[in-house]
């Protein structure tokens, strides 16, 4: 298996801009999630799906950010508009395990914006 | 408001001996409790972890122990090697939540 996919590994963009991240979770994982790590808060959960259906938004900032999954093999995390302050590594995680506790993590998306 | 700690951002260690990482919490609900590894440009890969209702976990070099009373777990790498160095990072959750990390602690390990 490939393991979890996300893309771009890197983004620039402007203040204002519109962001999409991708991710492609390990084929039959049910749960996905998107991390944000930041030097200030560490790795911090944004939002997670099981079967595509989104379980826990608490960690969405803000409303700029929004997430979907449309299906099985795919998510996306859209930040309309974007601010310095998302400047960050992304990351989406796949499991299997009802519990999550092991995750299998992308190499994530480091995003900057200016 | 911080649930997973750890408050040292990073250790050196001279390989060969005991690296001691630590963690606290402050959720006593959280049941289940990781450590997470990371190099740089790659995502986090799970290292090792324990159940509540134990309070040792080893797998070869690496031990988890689980303080319940203190709210505190303690990661042991004996002995210690250049290519254990890493950012680790602590993790808890409760059944079926998912799962708090903390903000890392970056281990380096000299030769």
């Amino acid at each position: 298996d490939a393991g979890v996919i996300q893309s771009p590994r890197h983004e620039v963009t402007e203040m204002g801009q519109e962001v999409t991240l991708r991710c492609k979770p390990i084929s039959g994982h049910d749960y996905l999630f998107w991390y944000r790590q930041t030097m200030m808060r560490g790795l911090e959960l944004l939002i997670y799906f099981n079967n595509n259906v989104p379980i826990d938004d608490s960690g969405m900032p803000e409303d700029r950010f929004s997430a979907k999954m449309p299906n099985a093999s795919f998510s996306t995390l859209k930040i309309q508009p974007s601010e310095p302050r998302d400047s960050a590594v992304y990351f989406c995680a796949s499991s299997w395990d009802r519990e999550h506790e092991k995750l299998f993590f992308g190499s994530g998306t480091q995003l900057s914006v200016l | 408001d911080q649930q997973v700690k750890q408050n040292s951002p990073s250790l050196s260690v001279q390989e060969g001996r005991i690296s001691i990482l630590n963690c606290d919490y402050t959720n006593s609900m959280f049941d289940y409790f990781l450590w997470y590894k990371k190099y740089p440009a790659e995502g986090p890969t799970f290292l090792i972890s324990i159940s509540s209702i134990k309070d040792k976990n080893e797998d070869g070099r690496f031990t988890v122990f689980l303080n319940k009373s203190a709210k505190h777990l303690s990661l042991h790498i004996v002995p210690s090697q250049p290519g254990d160095s890493a950012v680790y990072f602590c993790a808890a959750s409760r059944r079926g939540t998912a799962l708090i990390f903390g903000k890392g602690t970056t281990l380096s390990v000299s030769s």
